[in-house]
């Protein structure tokens, strides 16, 4: 069974911070792994979708790493900004349509 | 890009009451319906899986006639929350894969349901 854990559980950095936050999983046959952010009571916007062939995906301030074979992927915020404040959710697909395994998250908090 | 519409995005209700929650592909045609549940302080947890036209398939631990998912159309799913009680209160949030034409939309999340049973 798939099983998602995220570190740290919780962070609190400055404003302009550069920050990594951990994601494993346990069984490396996955098809793509999707980080998330969540506000508070809301739902969830999607930031970057790494496919099993690739290593990393960029976009804008974040980049996200793949290494499949370990079970882990690491999301990377450059010069953190108080609006990044939310919780950050790691998912890996089981397979081509089929649903995501979610881990617990990591509630970033960025102060001014 | 596509679309989901949910529906209502928070509900409060009386023990004992049935709730409906509704996921609406605006855009495209959602085959495949997935039902995630997230309480407090804990991560989303798969509850069912349900293709337009067929029975959904329930995980482990939910109870199939208290959670009812009907997915009769490509352009709607709905979440029957029946005889609902304090410990159903949740966050509820489905995810919609499907296609346009020849376009295949991946997944698309719903903006959620906050559920809160007195």
């Amino acid at each position: 069974k798939q099983e998602v854990t995220q570190i740290p559980a919780a962070l609190s950095v400055p404003e302009g911070e550069n920050l990594v936050l951990n994601c494993s999983f346990t069984d490396s046959a996955i098809y793509n792994l999707q980080w998330f952010r969540q506000d508070p009571g809301k739902g969830l916007t999607s930031l970057l979708l790494i496919q099993s062939s690739q290593r990393e995906q960029t976009s804008g301030r974040l980049n996200a790493s793949l290494d499949k074979s370990s079970g882990r992927s690491t999301l990377y915020i450059a010069a953190s900004q108080p609006g990044d404040s939310a919780t950050y959710l790691c998912a890996v697909n089981l397979g081509y349509g089929q649903n995501f395994v979610f881990g617990p998250g990591t509630r970033l908090s960025v102060l001014p | 890009g596509a679309v989901v519409s949910q529906h209502p995005s928070w509900v409060i209700c009386k023990s004992g009451t049935s709730v409906k929650i509704e996921c609406r592909s605006l855009d495209f045609q959602a085959t495949t319906m997935f039902w995630y549940r997230q309480f407090p302080k804990q991560s989303l947890m798969l509850m069912a899986t349900s293709n337009e036209g067929s029975k959904a398939t329930y995980e482990q631990g939910v109870e199939k006639d208290k959670f009812l998912i009907n997915h009769a159309s490509l352009t709607l799913s709905t979440l029957t929350v029946t005889s609902a009680h304090p410990e159903d209160s949740s966050f509820y949030i489905c995810s919609a894969r499907g296609f346009s034409g020849r376009e295949n939309y991946g997944y698309t999340f719903g903006s959620g349901t906050r559920l809160t049973v007195v």
